[in-house]
């Protein structure tokens, strides 16, 4: 399963957009990134997806370059709700990789007024 | 549509005691899993399965038992509760979908464990 490294912590303001970087540079042909948050006392919540370049929904987007070796989590215009740590993870969803999540330390993001 | 729902919410025991924690899903989700995250630490992975039937060891499965004789059910066992076990779990499912990509898991509220 491939490593990744992600900043402990950030803080933004409301209404400002975040970009999580998470590294992974021994990504797999065949690994996805995918993204969880965590609210406090709460179990964790997918929020996205992608192999490469973008993808984009309704909570969040995920750009990923062409050497896949890092990918972008950004939230756009965050809220005092979004104070969340966030995970990034990489592994192969269509093999057993899948049944089992490796789950580092995540980014700590505090949004204040 | 309940998801995934974990019980007990919050469990104190004593050193040595034995306990079940108990998950099920209702999504018929072929994958399931047990996760501890100890204060101000990411998940880890005890122990998970891929079907009725069949399970396998995570990151930390010492002092744990799991069994999966239903789609449905995943509970995980303590065989006897030590101090360093005190940890929030929380138990997770997912499945494929028709192209066999996993899109991401549903996770449980947790179950908050204090052993003393």
């Amino acid at each position: 399963l491939a490593k990744t490294t992600q900043p402990i912590s950030m803080d933004s303001y409301e209404g400002q957009e975040v970009n999580i970087t998470c590294s992974h540079n021994n990504i797999a042909t065949n690994d996805y990134i995918t993204w969880y948050q965590q609210f406090p006392s709460q179990g964790p919540r997918f929020i996205i997806q992608g192999y490469k370049t973008k993808v984009t929904n309704e909570v969040a987007s995920l750009f990923i370059p062409a050497d896949r070796k890092s990918s972008t989590l950004s939230l756009p215009r965050v809220s005092l709700s979004d104070t969340a740590v966030y995970y990034c993870l990489v592994g192969d969803p269509y093999t057993g990789t899948a049944s089992k999540l490796t789950f580092g330390t995540g980014t700590r993001l505090q949004v204040t007024l | 549509n309940a998801g995934v729902t974990q019980t007990p919410k919050f469990q104190v025991l004593k050193t040595g005691q034995s306990m079940t924690l108990q998950c099920a899903q209702d999504m018929n989700h072929e994958y399931m899993s047990w996760y501890r995250q100890d204060p101000g630490m990411g998940l880890r992975l005890i122990h998970y399965s891929v079907g009725a039937g069949i399970t396998d060891q995570g990151e930390v499965p010492n002092g744990y038992n799991v069994s999966r004789s239903t789609t449905e059910d995943f509970p995980l066992r303590l065989l006897s509760a030590a101090p360093s076990q005190t940890s929030v779990y929380f138990c997770a499912s997912s499945s494929p979908d028709g192209q066999g990509v996993n899109y991401g898991y549903t996770f449980g509220s947790g179950t908050r464990l204090t052993v003393v």
